[in-house]
């Protein structure tokens, strides 16, 4: 398993701004994912964080509004950029653990965000 | 985009009462992931199914997969009022893609 920490655990920002949300993991991690969830929905794959590589995005996620990086086994920031109301989501970041790919995903608690 | 649909997207129940969520997806899968989120807090896990297993057991919950129909089933037997939650099922292509989702009420 996997025991997985994000900070912030909420926000509120103003529109324009830019917040960045870190993921830790509690060991080595091959695969690190972050995913958005809109008010009153399902969530959404945003990208794969790659350690010393860069993310891959998934489709309708661009790297200059959401810029991802790895610097480690253990770590991921998700920067949510130039922020508007409708970016006002829960943001998690996940991790398969030491179990890799096809494995059970363990999430972390979650980055509630209101942006005004 | 989603991978698939659950259904009911609601289900409101009596305690003790059984409740059974559906899932059905579009492409092919390794495994097929449930998971339980409480009022838009983390999302805790509950089973995975592979691809090659067609039910699994955990306590109270059955899950049931037909590779051949592209479904799953989630089965929660004796329901408690804690188990008021919201379920999602996900497939695995490296990250997950969730289902809509099933929000439950057990009532008391």
């Amino acid at each position: 398993s996997a025991v997985i920490s994000q900070k912030p655990s909420r926000d509120i920002c103003q529109r324009g701004t830019s917040l960045t949300i870190q993921c830790q993991v509690d060991s080595q991690v091959t695969m690190m994912f972050w995913y958005r969830q809109q008010p009153g929905q399902s969530l959404t794959l945003i990208a794969t964080a790659n350690q010393g590589s860069e993310a891959t995005y998934e489709s309708g996620f661009v790297i200059d509004k959401f810029p991802i990086s790895r610097p480690n086994l253990t770590f991921s920031t998700l920067t949510v950029s130039n922020m508007s109301p409708e970016d006002s989501s829960i943001y998690l970041c996940s991790s398969t653990g030491a179990g890799g790919p096809g494995e059970t995903q363990y999430f972390g608690p979650g980055t509630r965000l209101l942006v005004l | 985009s989603q991978q698939g649909e659950e259904d009911p997207q609601a289900l409101s129940i009596q305690e003790g009462e059984n409740a059974t969520m559906n899932c059905s997806y579009k492409t092919s899968i390794n495994n097929l992931q449930w998971y339980r989120q409480n009022s838009g807090r983390g999302l805790v896990h509950l089973i995975l199914i592979r691809s090659n297993e067609r039910e699994k057991h955990s306590g109270r919950l059955r899950v049931t997969l037909d590779t051949s129909k592209k479904s799953s089933s989630l089965l929660i037997t004796a329901s408690r009022a804690a188990d008021t939650a919201s379920y999602f099922c996900a497939t695995d292509k490296g990250g997950l893609v969730f289902g809509q989702g099933t929000r439950l009420t057990i009532n008391p």
